[in-house]
């Protein structure tokens, strides 16, 4: 079966200081890939997506960047954290190929940027 | 453009009565709708999902949705509420293209009081 991991679960971090969060998937090949933020609880907000290695998309121009070194690994970084960066982030994965799919979705980092 | 929306920021209900969670969404083309569900301080849980065929879609711990194209609604319920699903429930669309990405809704806290 395939599962999801994602670490750490929370995070307190300076204001500048740098940022990685990583999500890794097992028992599947080819995911599709997510980094989403979640402000106080609400909406979700998609911050990338991946279809493949290397091959990332970014929906929202920020402080962040995200790279997917293996098929199954996906990072969050930012160089230097704000205030606004501190939130719950989800990484989620999707059955590639298969628009019909719905999403799986990791535990989440409750990131407090101080 | 895609969105949802879910009008009610917050559901309350008694145990054992019946309950529903509204979405309604706009998308071109025929849309995959889905629900998800959250606790707290965790990852987003899927419920269900509607692709094509019967209007009624059941999915896990007694929930089902009813797709509605005219209204462009498909509305969460479950005949009788349990305090353990007290929870954050999240509306999601796509369209039924390959490059279609989901848009969540903002999300409704159903509370079930005993």
């Amino acid at each position: 079966s395939q599962t999801i991991h994602q670490w750490p679960a929370t995070l307190v971090q300076p204001v500048g200081s740098p940022l990685s969060l990583e999500c890794t998937v097992e028992g599947t090949s080819n995911p599709n890939l997510y980094w989403y933020r979640q402000a106080a609880g609400r909406g979700l907000q998609l911050l990338f997506y991946s279809v493949g290695i290397g091959q990332i998309s970014s929906e929202v121009p920020q402080n962040l960047s995200a790279s997917r070194p293996q098929d199954r690994q996906f990072i969050l970084s930012s160089k230097k954290l704000l205030l606004s960066d501190s939130g719950f982030y989800l990484c989620a994965w999707s059955k590639p190929d298969r628009v019909n799919t719905e999403a799986f979705f990791g535990q989440g980092t409750r990131l407090t940027v101080v | 453009a895609q969105s949802v929306a879910q009008p009610e920021d917050q559901v309350n209900v008694a145990e054992g009565n019946p309950l529903t969670v509204k979405c309604t969404y706009s998308v071109s083309g025929n849309p995959y709708l889905f629900w998800y569900v959250q606790y707290p301080n965790r990852g987003l849980q899927f419920l269900l999902k509607y692709i094509t065929g019967d209007n009624l879609v059941k999915g896990s711990y007694g929930f089902e949705a009813e797709f509605n194209k005219s209204q462009t609604s498909f509305h969460l319920k479950k005949p009788s509420a349990l305090v353990s699903d007290s929870a954050l429930y999240f509306c999601a669309v796509r369209p039924n293209t390959n490059a279609g990405k989901s848009t969540f809704g903002d999300g409704t806290t159903l509370t079930v009081k005993p």
